[in-house]
C-alpha cells in the first residue's frame, strides 16, 4: 500500500539558517512525488514536483527536492528560510495507478525564528 | 482565472445533522478531488470526481457522498455528523484525465466544526 511518512512533526530554524524537511514514501513502482505549503487559513499551495528525470528539482520560493530512489526519499531543502516560510508543509505521492488519487504525509510544521 | 472556490469557509452543526460542502473548480478542470485534513490523521482522501462520474473513492463510511454537475462544480454531503467530523474539508480540482501527474489546486477549504 501506498504511504507518506514526514518524520518531523515540528521544526524551528533560524531566519537565514538551512532547511531541509525530510519525506520518506512506499510505493511500488516509480512514484510522482509532490511538496505542497500551507499557509494559516489557506489551502495548499504546490512547491515543486518530480516525474521523472533529473532527481534534483527546483520549486517556487527557493525550494527544491532531491528524489533518491535508494532510499525512498524526497527531501525537501532551502539554503537561506526567510520568515514569511513559517507554514505547514506536506509530502505527497501520486500513485499513477489509481488515477488522481494522492497519499499525504501527515506534514511538519515550521517555526522560523527571527 | 479564479482559483478553486470553496463555500462555506465556515460551519457549525450539531451532532446528527446534515451538511453540504460547495466547490467550483478552475475553469475547464473536469477533476475534482475531497480531501479531510484533521491535526491527527492529516490529510485523507474522501473521493474524486470527473465528468460527473466518482472516480476514486478512499476509506470513508458512506455517510460521507458527494457529486459533480456538469459545469464540474461539485458538492459533498456528509450525513448523521459525528464529533469526530469536525476537520477542514479541501477540494483540489484538476484539468484532466486519469494521471497522477495532474497538479492538484486546492482551494482554501471549509472548516466544519460539529458541536
Amino acid at each position: 500500500a501506498q504511504s507518506v511518512t514526514q518524520p518531523d512533526i515540528h521544526i524551528t530554524v533560524s531566519e537565514g539558517a538551512s532547511l531541509e524537511l525530510r519525506c520518506n514514501y512506499s510505493y511500488g513502482a516509480t512514484p510522482y512525488l509532490f511538496w505542497y505549503v500551507q499557509s494559516p487559513g489557506q489551502g495548499l499551495q504546490l512547491l515543486l514536483k518530480y516525474f521523472s528525470g533529473d532527481t534534483l528539482v527546483q520549486g517556487i520560493k527557493g525550494f527544491e527536492a532531491e528524489f533518491k530512489r535508494s532510499q525512498s526519499s524526497f527531501n525537501l531543502r532551502k539554503p537561506s528560510v526567510h520568515w514569511s516560510d513559517a507554514a505547514e508543509y506536506f509530502c505527497a505521492v501520486g500513485a499513477h495507478d489509481t488515477g488522481n488519487q494522492f497519499y499525504f504525509g501527515t506534514g511538519t510544521s515550521l517555526t522560523v525564528i527571527p | 482565472k479564479a482559483g478553486v472556490t470553496q463555500t462555506p469557509r465556515y460551519l457549525i452543526k450539531t451532532r446528527g445533522q446534515q451538511v453540504t460542502l460547495s466547490c467550483s473548480p478552475i475553469s475547464g478542470h473536469r477533476s475534482v478531488s475531497w480531501y479531510q485534513q484533521t491535526p491527527g490523521q492529516g490529510l485523507q482522501f474522501l473521493f474524486e470526481y470527473f465528468s460527473e462520474t466518482q472516480r476514486n473513492k478512499g476509506n470513508f463510511p458512506g455517510r460521507f457522498s458527494g457529486r459533480q454537475f456538469s459545469n464540474s462544480r461539485s458538492e459533498m454531503n456528509v450525513s448523521t455528523l459525528e464529533l469526530g467530523d469536525s476537520a477542514l474539508y479541501l477540494c483540489a480540482s484538476s484539468s484532466e484525465g486519469m494521471s497522477a501527474k495532474n497538479i492538484q489546486y486546492f482551494g482554501a477549504g471549509t472548516r466544519l466544526s460539529v458541536l
